[in-house]
């Protein structure tokens, strides 16, 4: 079967670095997705994960490791508008048909 | 970029009524789109398939009657919520992938927020 596991909730401050972790299992691997999700708004694409590595896109950057079957989101000089959800999620099945598996997503809270 | 968009953001409806969502691929073509929903503090689960000119692929424990889906251009896709509940309220979110990028990136609509009196 396929899951997916990511913390609740989590808290930082403001010009902080959080890190939002994500592990998964699978049948077959197609990359994984990170979104980000306003509360009350559809979600919005940040980053896709198929190599292993880390892959960096201004303060947002992701990072994989397929044989671990673990993923992470790293946000860096954290302001906030960041606070949102932040959803992991993997493909369904064998292959990247556009079905997504999300995790239960993780509230991100950032402080003054 | 690509874009797809939803409509209505929002509707209030009486038990018992239907009510229709569209999805429109705005800028790129999409043989299939997706149809999701999600409710209060939980995440998206996939309610179906759709897909253009055949018939939509529903998730188990979806009901193809309850909820009808038309994919009639490449570019459009409708769902119906029929005779609606209370139980029905929830945020539906519609998505598409454009076929022309290498990506593989899955992009949502707005979202349209459901609620049955």
């Amino acid at each position: 079967g396929q899951n997916i596991d990511q913390p609740t909730e989590m808290t930082a401050t403001e010009g902080a670095i959080v890190q939002i972790n994500c592990t998964y299992q699978t049948s077959g691997f197609n990359g994984l997705f990170w979104y980000q999700q306003h509360a009350g708004e559809a979600p919005t694409f940040l980053s896709y994960n198929v190599l292993d590595g880390l892959e960096e896109k201004g303060r947002f950057s992701s990072f994989l490791s397929r044989s671990k079957g673990y993923s992470y989101l790293l946000l860096k000089e954290l302001q906030m508008k960041d606070s949102a959800s932040y959803l992991c999620a993997v493909p369904r099945g064998s292959s990247n048909t556009g079905k997504l598996i999300f995790g239960q997503g993780t509230t991100l809270q950032v402080k003054p | 970029g690509a874009v797809v968009s939803q409509h209505p953001s929002w509707v209030i409806c009486k038990s018992g009524t239907s009510v229709k969502i569209e999805c429109r691929s705005l800028d790129f073509q999409a043989t299939t789109m997706f149809w999701y929903r999600q409710f209060p503090k939980q995440s998206l689960m996939l309610m179906a398939t759709s897909n253009e000119g055949s018939k939509a692929t529903y998730e188990q424990g979806v009901e193809k009657d309850k909820f009808l889906i038309n994919h009639a251009s490449l570019t459009l896709s409708t769902l119906t919520v029929t005779s609606a509940h209370p139980e029905d309220s929830s945020f539906y979110i519609c998505s598409a992938r454009d076929s022309q990028r290498g990506t593989g990136e899955l992009f949502f609509g707005e979202g349209s927020r459901l609620t049955v009196l």
